[in-house]
């Protein structure tokens, strides 16, 4: 067990809907990253939080936003959804905001599905 | 567009058997290498960080190398065990704190009994 929590596990909704990922860090880790896994594709990084703050941005599409709150958990939000958007969508923690020497702990994802 | 290879794609190895596998990255920027286990069903697992060329990490019978100037890791395993077979991933970091890791699409490793 990562200390990560990723709710909910699976997810199943119909295109141009909107869904809420939430991700609960490893109790210490400031930093919240989110990652998409498509179909043959390596994990693609789309948004990292550091202590509230939007801290580096990847390959994050404009229907998608993400935010971390006070108490550290951060939540992706994905809108107008595609059939594309189906994916497995990870959040991984870590203690500070760079990835130099610090090993990121991911949750063990959110399969969305996209009918 | 950062490019981070790995090879071989997948690899069956017979147990007992020792393997190797190899990720390439941009040798320029480098800041970190990282390693991950994944099995399936599971989440990925940080197996090693690597920062300085030359570096050699060891944890039980898994080891990695890390040569920054040309831009390659190597893997290896030792004595492969059934519970060795999962997807290791390698991941690079250009630094700046402005990136998260960009991933290799990884080696999927079937230790064969």
């Amino acid at each position: 067990d990562s200390g990560v929590t990723q709710t909910p596990k699976h997810l199943i909704t119909a295109t141009g809907q909107r869904v809420t990922l939430r991700c609960s860090p490893r109790s210490g880790d400031l930093s919240v990253y989110w990652y998409q896994q498509s179909l043959d594709q390596g994990l693609q990084f789309l948004i990292q939080y550091y202590n509230g703050e939007e801290r580096a941005k990847g390959n994050i599409l404009e229907r998608f936003s993400a935010q971390q709150f006070p108490d550290l958990h951060s939540e992706l939000n994905l809108s107008s959804l595609e059939l594309g958007d189906s994916a497995l969508y990870f959040c991984a923690s870590s203690v500070d905001g760079g990835a130099r020497n610090t090993e990121a702990f991911f949750g063990q994802g959110t399969r969305l599905t996209v009918v | 567009i950062l490019n981070v290879e790995q090879s071989p794609q997948s690899l069956h190895v017979q147990e007992g058997d020792s393997t190797n596998f190899t990720c390439s990255f941009p040798s320029s920027n480098f800041y970190a290498l990282h390693w991950y286990r994944w099995e399936t069903a599971k989440s990925p697992e940080a197996l090693f960080v690597m920062t300085l060329n030359g570096d050699e990490k060891k944890k039980g019978r898994i080891s990695a190398t890390l040569n920054t100037k040309e831009g390659y890791s190597y893997l290896y395993i030792k004595g492969s065990q059934p519970e060795d077979s999962a997807t290791y991933l390698c991941a690079f970091y250009s630094g700046g704190g402005a990136d998260g890791l960009t991933f290799g699409k990884g080696t999927h490793l079937i230790i064969q009994p």
